[in-house]
């Protein structure tokens, strides 16, 4: 059990630009989520996935933010058009449905800084 | 949709005291509530959580308490130590199939030597 994956650790990227987060979550959970977290605020849920499928996705999300899971292993986290209100520390965490409770486990959490 | 509310947002203790983080919650069918501590810079780590079947839980110096009733649920550090100093969120869901974990907005807890 190697924990949760994330790459890459930090991104700096110019306002207008696209940019893509992946996600490796521990061996076996099929619950991934996507976080995202602000200097002196928790984590702001943004979606979460059960297998492949794509569950629930926050209203705070606008249409430029797209997640994927097409295996039901890894994901993706796309922001088009980055603006500077989108920097911030993305997490990921990890679940089983098949173990008692809903423990979630974080990955590191990535930056993202929008210049 | 779920609202958890924390305080306070600091707390500043002297080492061996005490320290206690108050949360509530908004949605009566939360049934269970998981407390994370995250160090600077690092990913936050759960440390202890309850379900709504019993009223409290404890794991040698921590403890947590769940009244349902009045919708709130606390963290309890005790002889605390300088390496509790960190930021805590407590966060709440539904046990189910398939549930996000709503979070507070964190208290820094700062252990004064």
């Amino acid at each position: 059990d190697t924990g949760v994956s994330q790459n890459p650790r930090h991104k700096i990227t110019k306002r207008g630009q696209n940019v893509t987060f992946r996600c490796d979550p521990i061996s076996e959970h099929n619950r991934l989520y996507w976080y995202r977290q602000t200097l002196g605020q928790g984590p702001e849920f943004l979606t979460y996935f059960q297998n492949e499928a794509q569950l629930e996705k926050s209203r705070l999300l606008s249409d430029r933010f797209s997640a994927e899971r097409p295996k039901g292993s890894f994901s993706t986290l796309e922001i088009q058009r980055t603006e500077q209100g989108d920097s911030a520390m993305y997490l990921c965490a990890s679940s089983s449905d098949r173990r008692s409770g809903n423990t979630i486990y974080f990955g590191e959490g990535r930056w993202l800084t929008v210049v | 949709g779920e609202n958890v509310e924390q305080h306070p947002s600091t707390l500043s203790v002297q080492e061996g005291d005490s320290a206690v983080i108050k949360c509530t919650y908004s949605d009566s069918a939360s049934n269970y509530f998981p407390w994370y501590k995250q160090e600077l810079g690092k990913r936050p780590q759960l440390i202890i959580d309850i379900r709504s079947n019993v009223g409290e839980k404890k794991d040698q110096r921590i403890a947590v308490t769940l009244n349902k009733t009045a919708k709130h649920f606390s963290l309890h550090i005790t002889e605390t130590q300088p390496e509790d100093s960190a930021v805590y969120f407590c966060a709440a869901s539904k046990d189910s199939s398939a549930s996000k974990i709503i979070f507070g907005s964190g208290t820094r807890l700062s252990i004064r030597p």
